[in-house]
């Protein structure tokens, strides 16, 4: 069974400064990685998706993530935040064989809390 | 515009009651989800639906119960088997044998014990 680890509970960071986020994922197939952000009280919004090709995938929000199959890692990046980017952020995996079954299961990591301070 | 609308997103409820959360989609998804997020943790799947008339229990279904019949609607009820329903309850949609598509999420429930 898949499973998905966030080191970081929480990352501090100022404005304008870089910031990464990982996300470590454990699978025996091959897999979908996805990472979304919730902001306080509302539901999970997209930021990206690697499904197959490149391994950098570029997101919305400036995000990007890059897809390392050796060391299992889907870390998220951001050149330079912004107050508005303080959020928690889920890195999910789905597991390629669940589409013969249609049923996709998406397993989450416990989730990053990125604070932004100006 | 298409989208997931959960209701209430704030709910209490009294000891032994049972109390159910609504979500209607209009993105003709077939499949449904409900999740549990608590603090620290993560989401855990509570159900799931692929398809209408049909349901499967996920990772932690104790103390829940839902229904599918229509497309659109999916409502969960948090029994008064539930001894710890105070959590973020969150809804999510996707379409059928996609295990590559990302799914999408109404803004949740927040439900409480009075």
């Amino acid at each position: 069974a898949q499973s998905v680890t966030q080191l970081d509970s929480q990352v501090p960071v100022f404005e304008e400064a870089p910031v990464e986020l990982r996300c470590n994922y454990s699978s025996s197939v091959s897999v979908y990685l996805f990472w979304y952000v919730q902001y306080p009280n509302q539901g999970l919004q997209l930021l990206l998706k690697y499904l197959s090709g490149s391994t950098l995938v570029k997101g919305i929000n400036g995000f990007e993530a890059e897809f390392n199959k050796s060391q299992t890692s889907f870390h998220l990046r951001k050149p330079s935040v912004h107050i508005s980017d303080t959020a928690e952020y889920f890195c999910a995996v789905s597991e390629e064989h669940s589409k013969n079954t249609g049923f996709q299961k998406l397993v989450f990591g416990t989730g990053t809390r990125l604070l932004v301070s100006p | 515009d298409g989208g997931i609308t959960q209701s209430p997103k704030y709910l209490f409820r009294k000891e032994g009651q049972n109390v159910t959360l609504s979500c209607e989609q209009n993105l003709n998804h077939d499949a449904m989800y409900w999740y549990r997020q608590d603090p620290g943790q993560g989401l855990r799947l509570i159900y799931y639906s692929q398809i209408v008339n049909d349901f499967q229990k996920g990772d932690i279904a104790e103390g829940y119960s839902v229904s599918r019949e229509k497309k659109e609607s999916f409502p969960l009820t948090v029994t008064s088997a539930q001894k710890n329903p105070t959590a973020f309850y969150l809804c999510a949609s996707t379409n059928y044998g996609s295990s590559n598509q990302p799914q999408h999420f109404g803004d949740g429930t927040r439900l409480s014990i009075l």
